[in-house]
Parts: C-alpha cells; sequence; structure tokens
C-alpha cells in the first residue's frame, strides 16, 4: 500500500511570494494534519482536514491556509512568504479520529 | 494546554547497548502516545503507539511503555546499532475526541557508535 506522498520535495521562494504544497494521504485515510517543523520551534501543529472540513487549527497566522479535496488529497498554501516560514513542512494521514499517524516525507522550503 | 518533554535531549552510545528514551507530558487526559523516529532532513516513522489502555507495546527490539498516572513513556531499545542513529520523537493527541493535532516532545538524538 502506498504511503503518504508530498510535493513538491523542495521549494525555493521569494519573500513576498506564495506557495502551495501538496499532500495525497493514504489510500483510504480521510484525516490529513499538516505540521511545520523548525530547528528552532520543533514541530508544530498547522491544521487538521477531515471530510473537507478543517477540524482543528494551530496557532498560525491567517497566511497559513488548506482544504481538503473529496478525494481527501490536501493541499496547504502560505501567501505572503516571509524568511521565517523556511521550514520543513509535513503531512500526516488516519483513519478518521485518533489512530496511528502515518507521515509523508515532506517538503522543503527554502525563503529567501 | 499539553507540554511534551523528552530527556535527554542527546544521546550517544557504543553498539550492542540498552538504552531508554524518555518522554513526559502534563495533562494525563491523553487517548494514545505514539513514538516516531526521524532521519536527518526526512519525514518520520511511525514505530509504536500505545493506547491508553494499554501498558506496554513491543516491536522487535523497540518497547514502549506508558504510565499515564505519572505523565510518562519510555522507549526501550535493545541490542542497539549504528543503524538506530536517528531523532526519536514523542506526540501525543489531545483527547479522544479532539481530531488528530498532535503535540510532539523536542526530541532525542540518538548516535550509535560502531
Amino acid at each position: 500500500k502506498a504511503g503518504v506522498t508530498q510535493t513538491p520535495r523542495y521549494l525555493i521562494k521569494t519573500r513576498g511570494q506564495q506557495v502551495t504544497l501538496s499532500c495525497s494521504p493514504i489510500s483510504g485515510h480521510r484525516s490529513v494534519s499538516w505540521y511545520q517543523q523548525t530547528p528552532g520551534q520543533g514541530l508544530q501543529f498547522l491544521f487538521e482536514y477531515f471530510s473537507e472540513t478543517q477540524r482543528n487549527k494551530g496557532n498560525f497566522p491567517g497566511r497559513f491556509s488548506g482544504r481538503q479535496f473529496s478525494n481527501s488529497r490536501s493541499e496547504m498554501n502560505v501567501s505572503t512568504l516571509e524568511l521565517g516560514d523556511s521550514a520543513l513542512y509535513l503531512c500526516a494521514s488516519s483513519l478518521a479520529g485518533v489512530e496511528e499517524q502515518y507521515f509523508g516525507p515532506g517538503t522543503r522550503l527554502t525563503v529567501t | 494546554k499539553q507540554e511534551v518533554t523528552q530527556i535527554p535531549a542527546a544521546l550517544s552510545v557504543p553498539e550492542g547497548e540498552n538504552l531508554v528514551l524518555n518522554c513526559s507530558f502534563t495533562d494525563s487526559a491523553i487517548y494514545n502516545l505514539q513514538w516516531f523516529r526521524q532521519d536527518p532532513g526526512k519525514g518520520l516513522t511511525s514505530l509504536l503507539l500505545i493506547q491508553s489502555s494499554q501498558r506496554e507495546q513491543t516491536s522487535g527490539r523497540l518497547n514502549a511503555s506508558l504510565d499515564k498516572s505519572s505523565g510518562r513513556s519510555t522507549l526501550y531499545i535493545a541490542a542497539s546499532q549504528p543503524g538506530d542513529s536517528a531523532t526519536y520523537l514523542c506526540a501525543v493527541p489531545p483527547g479522544m475526541d479532539a481530531g488528530n493535532m498532535l503535540t510532539f516532545g523536542g526530541g532525542t538524538r540518538l548516535m550509535v557508535k560502531p
């Protein structure tokens, strides 16, 4: 069974630009969560989508947004990029509720 | 607000040693606890999931225990190998009906020397 996939794997953007990251969950999984990982802050929860609805949201500014499609694939968007947005962005999927989560390989975003 | 702490932050051991990684959490009302491994620059690999009703979970050379009342979990690695070198993270969700927003510890960076 295929794992969680994320595209692209690497991105370099300039301050002020916007970026869209994509996550395809494991087949049959309906919950997709997004996390930001930085050396200073560690892993921080961004948001979770379940059945196309945002179920939880972390403490991030409104520049960070996401959505989920009917096939459970999810995208996250960051607008007006700042240098501090440079991070590894990870998505995780699970069946539905509070079960074991499976992570993708991440997207490394560098903002210059 | 749930806080998760992992001690030690870094650990270096010779190959073959048995070792214990510690994870503590402030709110004992957890539904489960998950241990992950992360290799440099890579995603997280799930190692073990312990439900709140369980005391232990084992997978190969790994054994994880959970003591909800004291807010602690330990990951025991037997007969460590250089391939075990990675960062180990523990994480807890807020509760049964609160979805999948995991709170992570800061991780323990493990180096196993040949």
